[in-house]
């Protein structure tokens, strides 16, 4: 039973350049969740998505972070225009649904480095 | 902000058992109490979440109190793989959509 994926593992990207990060939920989660851990701080909330919808979008920073979960394919977190302080570990999350007790699932995470 | 509070760090001997507090006394009715850990900045991992009553899974147990004001994580017999960040979380589902909101944890350290 194959957990949450993500890749690439590791992205290096150089500054102005565009970082597409993916998840492929567990099997049978339709809900994401995308959360940024910045170096040495916690873990944050970025955003929640069903398939082909946003649902919670208030973690995200408001300019050059978008993300998606299509009907088709895993979900993309996409950061333009990159800055130095971009730099950090991007994990998702997915779950059935948020029901009472629901639980999230993580995936190893993608550590982007801005150069 | 975090609705949880925790020691920052505590060490624990090799094989015996780990007992991780948590505070949270402003918690909901609603409101469930979540285990993470992360090992070495791996992804978090699920340990296990309760309402009001003590669970019990293969990687630890937890204990709440009868006002839920705080809980415990009892990881039973405690080995060097257990070494990590362990984050105590209460989360809501009705207003806020389930999302997790990660404080400092703490850091446990497991020695031989």
């Amino acid at each position: 039973n194959a957990g949450v994926m993500q890749n690439p593992r590791h992205l290096v990207r150089r500054r102005g350049q565009e970082a597409r990060l993916r998840c492929s939920p567990m099997k049978g989660h339709s809900h994401v969740y995308w959360y940024r851990q910045l170096p040495e701080e916690g873990l944050k909330f970025m955003v929640y998505l069903q398939k082909e919808n946003i649902i919670d979008e208030s973690g995200m920073p408001k300019e050059r972070f978008s993300a998606e979960f299509p009907k088709e394919g895993p979900s993309i977190l996409r950061i333009q225009q990159v800055v130095r302080g971009d730099s950090a570990a991007y994990f998702c999350a997915s779950s059935r649904a948020p029901t009472w007790g629901d639980t999230q699932y993580f995936g190893p995470g993608t550590r982007l480095t801005v150069l | 902000d975090a609705k949880t509070t925790q020691p920052p760090s505590m060490d624990c001997a090799e094989g015996r058992a780990a007992n991780l507090p948590c505070n949270h006394s402003t918690i909901s009715g609603n409101e469930y109490v979540y285990w993470y850990r992360q090992i070495h900045s791996q992804g978090p991992q699920y340990i296990i979440h309760g309402l009001k009553n003590n669970e019990t899974n293969e990687m630890a147990s937890l204990i709440i109190t009868e006002d839920r004001k705080s809980s415990t994580l009892i990881l039973p017999h405690a080995t060097l793989r257990d070494t990590a960040v362990y984050y105590c979380i209460v989360r809501s589902l009705t207003d806020s959509w389930g999302k997790l909101q990660f404080g400092a944890g703490t850091q446990v350290v497991v020695t031989p």
